[in-house]
């Protein structure tokens, strides 16, 4: 199975700030990534796909890179509204794995 | 508006069964692959089955494979989740969710559904 490592796994950050986190793949997954942002007790909510394509009506502070097996979302002005758990996923194969999650805290 | 609504869940004694539902509206059903994903109390998620959207693919964890069947009725726009031999880890919140094709990310969740399996 295809592992995904996901850091921080918490992370505390001020509204303005600008923010990146990471996922690494076990295995080349292509740009077969996509992150999910999850309130609580709310379902997960797509952000972006294929790496770095952004979601319809997603904001555009939201960013997502790749770099081989490494990938990174970016969050380029934390808004009071992204307070959240963010997880990466890949479906490169039919056996997807999510990261284990980011916990996105004010500071 | 695409909307995905879980039923079925509830409390079930370990080597139980219950069966899940999810009703789909607002797309064509039958057009779209869907998954399962779970979320054990306090923890990430994990990916539990997916089936195509004619329902002759299908997949599973395999945490799941052997004990969880799912499927599908297009003609009543219907995802379902059979799932036997429960063991305590299954307790979790489980949500359903469309994928464009089996091997796409999950565009729409349901609000999900909890399954406790205790005694």
């Amino acid at each position: 199975d295809i592992q995904m490592t996901q850091s921080p796994p918490s992370l505390s950050a001020s509204v303005g700030d600008r923010v990146t986190i990471s996922c690494r793949a076990s295995q080349g997954i292509g740009n077969s990534l996509a992150w999910y942002q999850q309130k609580p007790g709310k379902a997960p909510k797509l952000l972006l796909f294929a790496a770095s394509r952004l979601e319809i009506g997603v904001p555009s502070r939201f960013s997502g890179s790749r770099s081989g097996t490494d990938y990174t979302l970016t969050i380029s002005s934390l808004q009071p509204e992204d307070f959240a758990t963010y997880y990466c996923e890949q479906y490169y194969n039919m056996l997807f794995t999510f990261g284990q999650g980011t916990k996105l805290e004010i500071k | 508006e695409v909307q995905l609504l879980e039923s079925g869940g509830g409390l079930v004694q370990p080597g139980g069964s219950l069966r899940l539902s999810c009703a789909a509206s607002g797309f064509t059903f039958g057009s779209f692959a869907m998954t399962w994903v779970r979320q054990a109390p306090g923890k990430g998620l994990e990916w539990v089955s997916s089936i195509s959207g004619l329902g002759g693919s299908t997949y599973y964890a395999n945490s799941v494979k052997g004990r969880f069947t799912i499927s599908r009725d297009n003609s009543k726009n219907t995802l379902f989740l059979q799932m036997s031999s429960l063991r305590v880890e299954d307790t979790a919140i489980y949500y359903c969710a469309r994928r464009g094709a089996v091997a796409d990310p999950a565009d729409y969740w349901g609000q999900g559904t909890l399954i406790t399996v205790s005694s």
